[in-house]
């Protein structure tokens, strides 16, 4: 099973500004690589899949890149909604496996 | 729009069972592999089941294969988990969801729902 780790835990980031959240597999997963973002109470919802490609709504402040391990999610201009727990999933190989969150707050 | 709506879920005693039920809408509900994950409050997402198009092929993760099973009625655009033998660590918010082109990620999820097992 691939393991995902995302770091950190917590970002504390003014609105206006940029976040930047990292996320890393145990082992090559190509671009087999999403990104999810889930308020309390609510399900996750897909931001990014393909490691770069933007989800059907997600406005273009949001942005991801990298390949093979090592992986960003960038939020360029932090706007009020945008706060909430960010996932990351690999889907290279089964089961997949998801990481353990990273938490983005506001300051 | 498409939409997954999920029911059943609650409380159930140890060794009981429950089965919850997504009832899609919006969407050719037997063109697409369907998946349940579950979520313990506070953490992370651990995938559950899957199942093709047509309910002929079906994985399990391995916590719960054997207890477990998914199925679904296309002609009702229904997914099903039947749930037996419970265990304390079954306890999580369950979700349904969409695989979008047999990729393994999930553009459209059921609202989730929560099932306790407690004495």
């Amino acid at each position: 099973e691939i393991g995902m780790t995302q770091s950190p835990a917590t970002l504390t980031v003014s609105p206006g500004e940029r976040a930047t959240l990292s996320c890393g597999a145990s082992q090559r997963v190509s671009s087999n690589l999403a990104w999810y973002q889930q308020k309390p109470g609510q399900a996750p919802r897909l931001v990014i899949y393909g490691a770069s490609t933007r989800a059907t709504g997600i406005p273009a402040r949001f942005s991801g890149s990298g390949s093979g391990t090592e992986f960003t999610l960038t939020i360029s201009s932090l706007q009020s909604e945008d706060f909430a727990v960010y996932y990351c999933q690999q889907y290279y190989d089964w089961p997949v496996t998801f990481g353990q969150g990273t938490r983005l707050e506001i300051k | 729009e498409m939409q997954l709506v999920q029911s059943g879920g609650g409380l159930v005693q140890p060794g009981g069972s429950l089965r919850l039920s997504c009832a899609g809408s919006g969407l050719t509900f037997s063109n697409y592999w369907m998946q349940w994950l579950r979520q313990v409050p506070g953490k992370g997402l651990v995938w559950v089941s899957r199942i093709n198009g047509d309910g002929t092929k079906r994985f399990y993760a391995d916590s719960v294969k054997g207890r477990f099973t998914v199925s679904r009625d296309n002609a009702k655009d229904t997914l099903y988990l039947q749930m037996n033998s419970l265990r304390a660590e079954d306890t999580a918010v369950y979700y349904c969801a969409r695989e979008a082109y047999s990729s393994g990620w999930y553009g459209d999820w059921g609202q989730g729902t929560l099932v306790t097992v407690s004495s």
